[in-house]
């Protein structure tokens, strides 16, 4: 069985600082791994994915996961925070075997201060 | 470009009252997917359907039902509303193949507050 944890269900930031949200998965066999985003009153929406091949991956508005299978890790990452990421953050991942399923992590939210 | 709509968007129910939430896509997608979302718990499996005519439970199935009769819609339904169904419910679809995997395309959301 799939599970995703996220470490930390707020985290704030000054703008202009790093982002780093962190994500952990098991897995009987290498997943899928996906972040999404959900803006308030919003539903979500896909940042970024990995399913295969290069393991850092890059995403919409700067924001960027590196696969680390012996860590079983995707932590995502931004250089420098902006006003406008501030936004809950979502960890997923479905197993190759079984399309059928997503997993979603707890969420974490990010603040970010001026 | 309307992508994944559902509706209502905000219900107020008594408990045991009974209502249905309808989500429609427009994307030929075959499959769709109800969660719920709770403070804390992210989202939910509640129901999920690989195609018209099918579906199968997800992670917290007891107290809804669903229905996929048309490949575009899918409803889901609570036949004696509890106050533990409050929540915010999201509707999504994807065309999952393994060339193709994984993106949810998702609703904006129904909130449903159980009295």
């Amino acid at each position: 069985a799939q599970s995703v944890t996220q470490l930390g269900s707020h985290v704030s930031v000054s703008e202009g600082a790093l982002v780093l949200l962190r994500c952990n998965y098991s897995s009987s066999v290498p997943p899928y791994l996906f972040w999404y985003v959900q803006y308030p009153n919003q539903g979500l929406q896909l940042l970024l994915k990995y399913t295969t091949g290069a393991t850092l991956v890059k995403g919409i508005n700067g924001f960027e996961a590196e696969f680390k299978k012996s860590e079983t890790s995707f932590h995502l990452t931004k250089p420098s925070a902006h006003m406008s990421d501030a936004a809950e953050y979502f960890c997923a991942v479905i197993s190759p075997e079984n399309f059928n399923k997503f997993y979603f992590g707890s969420g974490t939210k990010l603040n970010v201060k001026p | 470009n309307a992508g994944v709509t559902q509706t209502p968007k905000f219900r107020v129910l008594k408990t045991g009252q009974s209502m249905t939430l309808l989500c429609a896509q427009d994307m030929n997608h075959e499959y769709m997917y109800w969660y719920r979302q709770d403070p804390g718990m992210g989202l939910r499996l509640i129901h999920y359907s690989v195609g018209e005519g099918t579906t199968a439970k997800g992670e917290v199935p007891d107290g809804y039902n669903v229905s996929r009769l048309k490949k575009q819609n899918f409803l889901l339904g609570l036949e004696s509303a509890a106050p533990s169904q409050t929540s915010v419910y999201f509707c999504a679809s994807s065309l999952l193949t393994r060339a193709n995997t994984g993106e949810l395309f998702f609703g904006e959301g129904s909130r449903l507050t159980v009295l």
